[in-house]
């Protein structure tokens, strides 16, 4: 049971945007620790995708965005292609565990 | 290049301990924290702790305290994961990871460079 939620899977057609939650509570997301967003293709080691809730690192499409609100954070992939075909992981800090936590990923697929 | 290669698989006997290197190259070794991150088969990635290379401080995941030990050699700028005591349940593969920010800005939470990964399998 990971602390951070998101939903197992996630879909969408060619073209369209999709959104991945990854949800919190006080002791992480809610008390204002910054949330990081990974990509793992199969087999690969993760890529950082979006480092301080919605920064882009240099290289990654502007097709991907994050946000924060409360206890919650989101990643938005617009324009979907085949390639963003992956597992995506969200990433914070928790301050009850004095640990940094991930979500349990997501598997997105391109229909 | 920032670059971090890892040391081979491993198949390790219940019980037993595993030590996984991590050299890293492209940057200053003593300058950013090194984390390490494991991922069992088919699922989601868990946080394992850190160390600093520049002090030796480390800190561990509640989940692996008394089991695993983090050290680093910084004349061949390489880090150690040792995990002892192996269960069924270590079969994973481990990945180094080097946070985006150096130590001297205090902040170390988001990692822009991975380790290939090292897959330990524990199995009788």
């Amino acid at each position: 049971q990971s602390v951070l939620t998101q939903p197992p899977s996630v879909s969408g057609a060619p073209g369209q945007r999709v959104t991945i939650s990854c949800t919190g509570s006080s002791s992480n997301i809610g008390a204002g620790y910054d949330v990081h967003w990974y990509q793992q293709l199969p087999g690969t080691a993760p890529k950082l995708l979006i480092y301080g809730n919605s920064n882009r690192p240099s290289g990654v499409p502007d097709r991907f965005s994050g946000s924060k609100s409360g206890t919650s954070a989101s990643l938005a992939i617009t324009g979907l292609q085949a390639e963003d075909e992956a597992d995506y992981y969200c990433q914070s800090y928790d301050s009850s565990l004095s640990e940094g936590v991930f979500g349990g990923g997501t598997k997105l697929t391109v229909l | 290049q920032v670059q971090l290669v890892q040391s081979g698989a491993e198949v390790k006997k219940p019980g037993a301990s595993v030590k996984v290197s991590c050299k890293a190259s492209g940057y200053t070794f003593t300058g950013y924290y090194m984390h390490w991150v494991r991922q069992a088969p088919g699922q989601g990635l868990e946080w394992m702790g850190w160390i600093n290379p520049n002090s030796g401080g480390t800190n561990y995941a509640q989940k692996f305290q008394g089991r695993v030990t983090m050290t680093r050699d910084t004349s061949i700028s390489t880090a150690y994961m040792e995990l002892s005591r192996l269960r069924s349940d270590d079969t994973a593969v481990y990945y180094c990871a080097r946070p985006r920010r150096p130590i001297l800005t205090g902040y170390h939470r988001d990692f822009d460079y991975w380790g290939q990964g090292t897959l330990v399998t524990v199995s009788s």
